[in-house]
């Protein structure tokens, strides 16, 4: 069964600080990955998508790189803000199987003022 | 322009009884799915469905039906409900006819207890 790991689990960070989350998985032959956010008792948003074929996906504070290769995606963000403290999950898209995304289980991300 | 709007928001049943969990878009998305999530898991797939009058399973799809009569709606149905099916529940659509060709919008979920 193909994995996705998130670390940290959970990281607390003063505000203002740029921060870097990972994503690892094992599936070699993905499609797509995508980073979401999730905040507490809401649905999942879509931050960034990025291609296999692609090396990296900016949107303002957020850049979101992909290393097919050794299995890797970072979320980068800049300028942390308290705004941003909310649940970031990882996920990819393979097309192999059932037709769906494979999430890894989350980093919660609490910005401190 | 409403996205994708889930009924209830929370549900609690007994061991035994069925329901439906209501799943709506009104983006005109072929692609439609249901996810599970629960503690320290990462969102499971349970059905999906690439166009209307066409479903599959997912990855736990044991316990649950779906069917997808029009191209808006995607209900999931718990046929008999067991504590195992205590989750949040989430749907999703995306315009692409598959999982993977665009980003996918997410409802806001539905909570359920199973007691």
């Amino acid at each position: 069964k193909q994995e996705v790991t998130q670390i940290p689990a959970a990281l607390s960070v003063p505000e203002g600080e740029n921060l870097v989350l990972n994503c690892s998985f094992t599936d070699s032959a993905i499609y797509n990955l995508q980073w979401f956010r999730q905040d507490p008792g809401k649905g999942l948003t879509s931050l960034l998508l990025i291609q296999s074929s692609q090396r990296e996906q900016t949107s303002g504070r957020l850049n979101a790189s992909l290393d097919k290769s050794s299995g890797r995606s970072t979320l980068y963000i800049a300028a942390s803000q308290p705004g941003d403290s909310a649940t970031y999950l990882c996920a990819y898209y393979s097309g192999g199987g059932a037709d769906g995304l494979t999430f890894g289980k989350g980093t919660h991300l609490i910005i401190q003022p | 322009n409403a996205g994708v709007t889930q009924t209830p928001k929370f549900q609690v049943l007994k061991t035994g009884q069925s329901m439906t969990l209501q799943c709506a878009q009104d983006m005109n998305h072929e692609y439609m799915s249901w996810y599970r999530q629960d503690p320290g898991m990462g969102l499971r797939l349970i059905h999906y469905s690439v166009g209307a009058g066409i479903t599959d399973q997912g990855e736990v799809p044991n316990g649950y039906n779906v069917s997808r009569s029009t191209t808006e709606d995607f209900p999931l149905r718990l046929l008999s409900a067991a504590p195992s099916q205590t989750s949040v529940y989430f749907c999703a659509s995306s315009p692409s006819e598959f999982a993977g060709g665009e980003t996918q919008y997410f409802g806001p979920g539905t909570r359920l207890l199973v007691l």
